[in-house]
């Protein structure tokens, strides 16, 4: 199947530092790209779709501002968590979309804000 | 997207088959289900995706009723990696739709 990588897997950081995580598609191209969170013992959670070349849409309750996603090409996705607070610690997973219409995720990113 | 029912959580002897059934009774005609996992600490891995008929790959076996109300993922012969939450999905599989997680069945298979 196909491969989507993310680095870093996992980070820590100070409170009100920004972290950027990037996902890429290692084997197709991506037109539409998903960012996921996942508390635990929770299911995943949409945070934001990016199509390459646009702007992302944001679901409800996810501010635009905090978390950045930018999708220069049709194989990588990035998402900067900005001014990164306790309460944004959580497992954050990639999700891309082939042209064939399958979603393939991420191995996941763990990040913990102290 | 349609809403899908699945049981909280199931066992499965090592060796054996795996049986998860997933509910989805308001499909529509242009939805397909798929089929994920999550091992615990990993990001979700897809198994199959089907619309009417049955599919069979490398890794499972996807059953769907005629009336396309319910289906059933088999594993043939469940190990213990494949103890992990199973997820069962219906999305439209054009457009730019992100897929949505329930809470999918956690499947614990013993040795």
């Amino acid at each position: 199947g196909a491969v989507v990588s993310q680095h870093p897997s996992w980070v820590i950081c100070k409170s009100g530092t920004s972290v950027k995580i990037e996902c890429r598609s290692l084997d197709f191209q991506a037109t539409t790209m998903f960012w996921y969170r996942q508390f635990p013992k929770q299911s995943l959670m949409l945070m934001a779709t990016s199509n390459e070349g646009s702007k992302a849409t944001y679901e409800q309750g996810v501010e635009k501002d905090k978390f950045l996603i930018n999708h220069a090409s049709l194989t990588l996705s990035t998402l900067t968590v900005t001014s990164a607070h306790p309460e944004d610690s959580s497992f954050y997973i990639c999700s891309a979309r082939g042209a064939a219409g399958t979603q393939y995720f991420g191995p996941g990113t763990r990040l913990l804000v102290l | 997207d349609a809403k899908t029912t699945q049981p909280t959580s199931m066992d499965c002897a090592e060796g054996r088959a795996a049986n998860l059934p997933c509910n989805h009774s308001t499909i529509s005609g242009n939805e397909y289900v798929y089929w994920y996992r999550q091992i615990h600490s990993q990001g979700p891995q897809y198994i199959i995706h089907g619309l009417k008929n049955n599919e069979t790959n490398e890794m499972a076996s996807l059953i769907i009723t005629e009336d396309r109300k319910s289906s059933t993922l088999i594993l043939p012969h469940a190990t213990l990696r494949d103890t992990a939450v199973y997820y069962c999905i219906v999305s439209r599989d054009t457009g730019r739709r992100a897929l949505t997680f329930g809470s999918g069945t956690r499947l614990q298979v013993q040795p």
